[in-house]
């Protein structure tokens, strides 16, 4: 199970953090994700962390501006979010990552909603 | 970046029908590293076939995928009522790991 929390209504320019409380299985053993929906678009994905932490991965479109991070020791993931654009607006998902395939995302928390406006 | 187009853009279809929906890549996805999930309304997403043509966990078998290269096709052979949502594709073999815009099937 994937529960993400943190989102809210935030200022262009603001900063926001994204909480994903992981449960259910081996947190350090599976890469872990965040993909966004902005309102009628389709799926984006946003930025991936493997097991260890070790490595991170962006899209160009938040790279700079968002940091991917994990706690195993507390079975969270995280996303900073800072210099934040309209464009940025949409319901965020924390994902996890296949034992195989570590950017294949087998299992979806619920979402939470990021809107960034004056 | 691996540019995934999905068609048709919406598909009206009674229970019991067969649907076909399409994903094309913009460059030959490596190694088959394509996917497809689902999303009803309400919901999250939910991983239906990855390598092309296995099926995730759960997934009953009137779900099928099939392609290579750079042409790929989900087929649900009697649409159930549930199986009535947004399809998108998307390629995991290298980054960024990019989704198609997705197929609403919706109940005619």
């Amino acid at each position: 199970q994937l529960l993400e929390s943190g989102g809210g209504l935030v200022q262009p320019g603001g900063s926001l953090r994204l909480s994903c409380a992981a449960s259910g299985f081996t947190f350090n053993k599976h890469a872990m994700g965040w993909v966004r929906q902005a309102p009628g678009k389709g799926l984006e994905w946003v930025s991936s962390i493997s097991a260890s932490g070790a490595n991170s991965y962006y899209a160009d479109s938040v790279k700079g501006r968002f940091t991917i991070s994990r706690d195993n020791s507390k079975n969270t993931l995280y996303l900073q979010m800072s210099s934040l654009r309209v464009e940025d607006t949409a319901v965020y998902y924390c994902v996890k990552g296949h034992s195989a395939y570590g950017f294949l995302f087998d299992c979806w928390g619920q979402g939470t909603l990021v809107t960034v406006s004056s | 970046e691996v540019v995934l187009t999905q068609s048709p853009g919406s598909l009206s279809l009674s229970p019991g029908e067969r649907a076909t929906l399409s994903c094309r890549a913009s460059q030959s996805v490596s190694s088959n590293y394509l996917a497809w999930y689902h999303r009803k309304p309400g919901q999250a997403p939910r991983l239906l076939i990855y390598g092309t043509s296995t099926r995730a966990s759960g997934i009953p078998d009137r779900f099928s995928g099939g392609g290579s290269g750079t042409d790929f096709t989900l087929t649900i052979s009697r649409l159930e009522p549930e199986d009535f949502a947004v399809y998108y594709c998307q390629h995991y073999g290298s980054s960024p790991w990019t989704f198609g815009q997705g197929t609403k099937v919706e109940i005619k």
